[in-house]
């Protein structure tokens, strides 16, 4: 089942913060965060597991609640190049495949 | 380019005709995951393959649809007749783990192909 992001979307002011959650009904190997630019291919940010280890970009945080089977992304000092659309991706027990969210678009402004 | 590779980048067909499209995984990958993207919405699996095996199509309509990552030369995904609802863009991963531990291991994507149906 897809997991559900939110916001949908939120504009920001270059420098200011922001958290994108997303949330399944189903229990949690592990959560992928990508971003998407207009256009482009997903880009891979990171990977949260099980037992809180992390891998992926040093200057994006994200939390993982196994319990509440929950995931946030933290943008801190938002930059015009985080603008794009976040997808959370999920693998649940037995699953072969990584199912995307439903989205976050984020657009920073001057 | 180590990167994975997609051709064509944009397709035109007329309704009734076929579209084949073509993935070469990255370097080193044998994992292939093909996503549907429609306009505005988001990354819809369609199916997980291994070479020489289909190892997921929970996501691929059963009829017109195929898939297939022959164990030399790239990954195909096959549509037959296709309608204007097949209008999408079409993207494929690569990942060098698979199951158990395919939860593990980030999926690079390809820059897409652009499916119009006329």
């Amino acid at each position: 089942q897809q997991p559900v992001q939110s916001p949908q979307a939120v504009i920001l002011r270059e420098g200011e913060d922001a958290v994108i959650n997303c949330s399944s009904s189903k229990a949690l190997y592990s959560v992928h965060w990508y971003r998407q630019k207009h256009g482009e291919a997903p880009v891979f940010l990171m990977i949260l597991l099980k037992g809180g280890e992390q891998k992926g970009h040093e200057k994006i945080s994200a939390s993982f609640n196994e319990k509440k089977q929950q995931s946030s992304l933290y943008l801190t000092a938002s930059q015009l190049s985080y603008s794009g659309t976040y997808f959370c991706g999920i693998f649940t027990g037995g699953g072969n495949k990584l199912t995307f969210g439903t989205g976050t678009q984020l657009k920073v402004e001057l | 380019n180590a990167g994975v590779m997609q051709n064509p980048r944009h397709l035109v067909r007329r309704r009734g005709q076929e579209a084949r499209l073509r993935c070469s995984p990255m370097k080193g990958h044998s994992h292939v995951y093909w996503y549907r993207q429609l306009p505005e919405e988001g990354l819809k699996f369609m199916v997980y393959l291994q070479k020489e095996n289909i190892i997921d199509e929970s996501g691929m309509p059963k009829e017109r649809f195929s898939a297939e990552f022959p164990k030399e030369g790239p990954s195909i995904l096959r549509i037959q007749q296709v309608v204007r609802g097949d209008s999408a863009a079409y993207f494929c991963a690569s990942s060098n783990q698979g199951v158990p531990f395919s939860y593990n291991s980030p999926l690079h994507f390809g820059n897409g192909t652009r499916l119009t149906v006329t």
